[in-house]
């Protein structure tokens, strides 16, 4: 059963703007990932946020995390043509077993 | 280069033609998953290795067997498969428990399999 739900289902975008997404969980997680998948590719990991953590950055990325929400975001500053792609958010709990849980994800088109 | 590599990357098959879909990682990763992926559905995990001859189910893994004999290699058998099984399917691996990143997981770039 999926953990995460992602919020929109899809979004498109001009070039330079920024796209925010969301993420939405049901249980206590030890940490919460974002995923990008482009075009029917295998996903490719980009941030990790901790649970005791409330934002991160790397590079155009910019993840804030709310446990008590149980809500993630997800934004891309900047958007680029590249930027184009689907975004996974995942959540990690161990007492729940070993995996990442992945929620349904975000399309986002980036036009130029 | 660090990667998963599966194969094949597309296959047709027909209704109960036993196939396997292999993996092998070449990171000295101790945890290594299979997912399927169906559109409205996410990524759905299927069988999962915390370490060699450890394995142990997902979500999905009716259908499905797996065996980690070796550390690098995670076979996907279907023995019998069934047009349900049509999907995208992904390995992926990660360092395991205790380790930096432990688990954060890399991908392979997708099997596509059809059953007709």
């Amino acid at each position: 059963s999926q953990q995460g739900e992602e919020d929109p289902q899809a979004l498109s975008i001009q070039e330079g703007e920024n796209a925010t997404m969301n993420c939405s969980y049901k249980t206590s997680i030890n940490n919460l990932q974002w995923y990008r998948q482009n075009s029917g590719r295998g996903l490719v990991h980009l941030i990790l946020i901790r649970s005791n953590e409330r934002e991160k950055h790397s590079g155009r990325l910019r993840v804030t995390l709310d446990t008590s929400k149980k809500s993630s975001s997800l934004l891309i500053t900047a958007s680029r043509a590249a930027d184009t792609a689907s975004y996974f958010c995942a959540t990690f709990f161990k007492a729940a077993g070993n995996k990442l849980t992945f929620g349904g994800g975000t399309r986002v088109l980036v036009k130029p | 280069e660090a990667q998963v590599t599966q194969n094949p990357r597309y296959l047709i098959t027909v209704t109960g033609k036993k196939l396997t879909v292999t993996c092998s990682q070449n990171m000295n990763h101790e945890y290594m998953s299979w997912y399927r992926q169906d559109p409205g559905l996410g990524l759905r995990q299927i069988y999962y290795s915390m370490n060699v001859e450890v394995t142990d189910k997902g979500d999905v893994p009716e259908g499905y067997k797996v065996s980690r004999k070796e550390k690098r290699n995670f076979p996907l058998i279907l023995e019998s498969p069934s047009p349900n099984q049509t999907s995208l399917y992904f390995c992926a691996s990660s360092p395991g428990q205790g380790a930096s990143g432990a688990n954060v997981l890399t991908f392979g770039a997708g099997s596509r399999l059809t059953v007709l």
